[in-house]
């Protein structure tokens, strides 16, 4: 149980396009979910804090319009990042805390992007 | 201030012996988790091994063990009998505050761990 995957594994895109990445809770409801960062050979740096039904909180210095949250359900958060330029490739990665077990959270696979 | 440090890059180890990896971490929070997680090349973050504040016991899983030291606020992550399948990156990391939602981790640098044949 416990399973959090994300969608796409890997993208490239064109500068200037947008890119949509789902992370689904499969066996479980998230009420919370994360979205992380991580540049190669660093650690996970995290982007914003997204709760199902409001809007995300993002953490400093992440631009809000550019790294858009949507958590429209209990198992469904989307990260769009808009307008995607090369400085923007990166693994990007989810978790989400199962509800009535909020002591540890769930990690997605992640999401390679990359931006030509 | 770095919340999670952890102070080794890099570590190799003989395969089937055991190796330590070191986790320092500050906070002011009287309630607060500590986890180790394992990032192979895959780039998947699997979960090893979790801690509470409060638990007064060392917890264990199967060969990972986290030697925690309240007073020093370290919480190192001890692999017995290392195998080829545990090279990867491992991250310590830690949740403040009691369990809530909307508690981000806070993630270490990491440190490479390469078991030699």
């Amino acid at each position: 149980g416990a399973v959090v995957s994300q969608h796409p594994s890997r993208v490239i895109c064109k500068s200037g396009t947008s890119v949509k990445i789902e992370c689904r809770s499969l066996d479980f409801q998230a009420t919370t979910m994360f979205w992380y960062r991580q540049f190669p050979k660093q650690s996970l740096m995290l982007m914003a804090t997204s709760n199902e039904g409001s809007k995300a909180t993002y953490e400093q210095g992440v631009e809000k319009d550019k790294f858009l949250i949507n958590h429209a359900s209990l198992t469904l958060s989307t990260l769009t990042v808009t307008s995607a330029h090369p400085e923007d490739s990166s693994f990007y990665i989810c978790s989400a805390v199962r509800d009535g077990h909020t002591d540890t959270q769930y990690f997605g696979p992640g999401t390679r992007l990359t931006v030509l | 201030a770095q919340k999670i440090t952890q102070t080794q890059p890099g570590m190799f180890v003989q395969e089937k012996e055991a190796v330590t990896l070191d986790c320092t971490y500050d906070t002011s929070d009287q309630s607060y988790g500590l986890f180790w997680y394992k990032q192979p090349s895959s780039g998947e973050m699997i979960f090893l091994i979790y801690q509470g504040s409060y638990d007064e016991q060392n917890a264990t899983e199967g060969r990972y063990s986290l030697n925690f030291q309240k007073a020093r606020k370290s919480a190192n992550l001890v692999i017995s009998a290392s195998q080829l399948g545990d090279s990867a990156m491992y991250f310590c990391a830690m949740r403040e505050g009691p369990d809530n939602y909307g508690q981000n981790f806070v993630f270490g640098p990491g440190t490479r761990l390469s078991v030699l044949p």
